[in-house]
């Protein structure tokens, strides 16, 4: 079975950038499986980020950016606010259905 | 604007059989390209993606679950239907449903709703 591996957790400083991963067991992530990204803040519904790699959902601040870095997807935060302390998940398209990595919990302090 | 909501019980026993129904607005599930899915979360734990039936009727299952999950639909409503057997305990999550759209990705959320597994 597919297992989509994401960092458990992460630290930044306000101002600063992060990158986080989403990787494979088995195998390179690459643009055919789709890689989206989703942040959820406590007690609340996910809300969708990126899309097909690197498209921006509406109302997505450009300091969020979407990539494949290596042989991983990545959500890559530009000047880090404290709002965007959340969990982050990314999602992959595989073998017609969808997988979510274990999510990443990033703390800005 | 798109809207989706989930509705069914609070609290099922075990063995017994889950029914939650998402009603959605915004969209039609007859348009091409489009689906809705269902996800859940176990207290304090990770997303997991249930099932995803898309516009033209084509369903997919997590394949740790497939045999316990049925998902359909009724666009005469602007509903989909998820029903899940044989329920334990470990299936207390929040569930969600989402409107997809293709390239496969989950567009829009539900607010989810708690399910409690217990006798």
């Amino acid at each position: 079975q597919t297992v989509v591996t994401q960092e458990p957790s992460f630290s930044v400083s306000p101002g600063g950038t992060v990158t986080l991963t989403c990787g494979l067991s088995s195998g390179s992530v690459s643009t055919n499986y789709y890689p989206s990204w989703y942040q959820q803040r406590p007690g609340q519904a996910p809300r969708t980020l990126f899309y097909n790699t690197n498209s921006r959902s509406s109302g997505v601040p450009d300091r969020f950016s979407g990539s494949i870095l290596g042989n991983k997807a990545a959500l890559t935060i530009t000047g880090a606010q404290a709002d965007d302390e959340s969990d982050y998940y990314c999602v992959l398209f595989v073998d017609s259905g969808l997988v979510f990595g274990g999510g990443t919990t990033l703390t800005v302090l | 604007q798109i809207t989706l909501k989930e509705s069914g019980p609070t609290l099922v026993k075990p063995t017994q059989t889950l029914t939650l129904t998402c009603t959605f607005s915004g969209f039609s599930l007859v348009t091409r390209g489009v689906g809705v899915g269902w996800i859940r979360q176990p207290p304090g734990k990770a997303l997991e993606w249930l099932a995803l039936i898309h516009w033209n009727d084509d369903k997919r299952y997590s394949p740790s679950l497939k045999s316990r999950l049925t998902i359909t639909k009724d666009t005469s409503k602007n509903q989909v239907v998820l029903k899940m057997t044989n329920m334990d305990p470990v299936d207390t999550a929040t569930y969600y449903c989402a409107h997809s759209r293709l390239p496969f990705f989950l567009a829009n959320w539900g607010q989810g709703t708690l399910v409690t597994v217990s006798s």
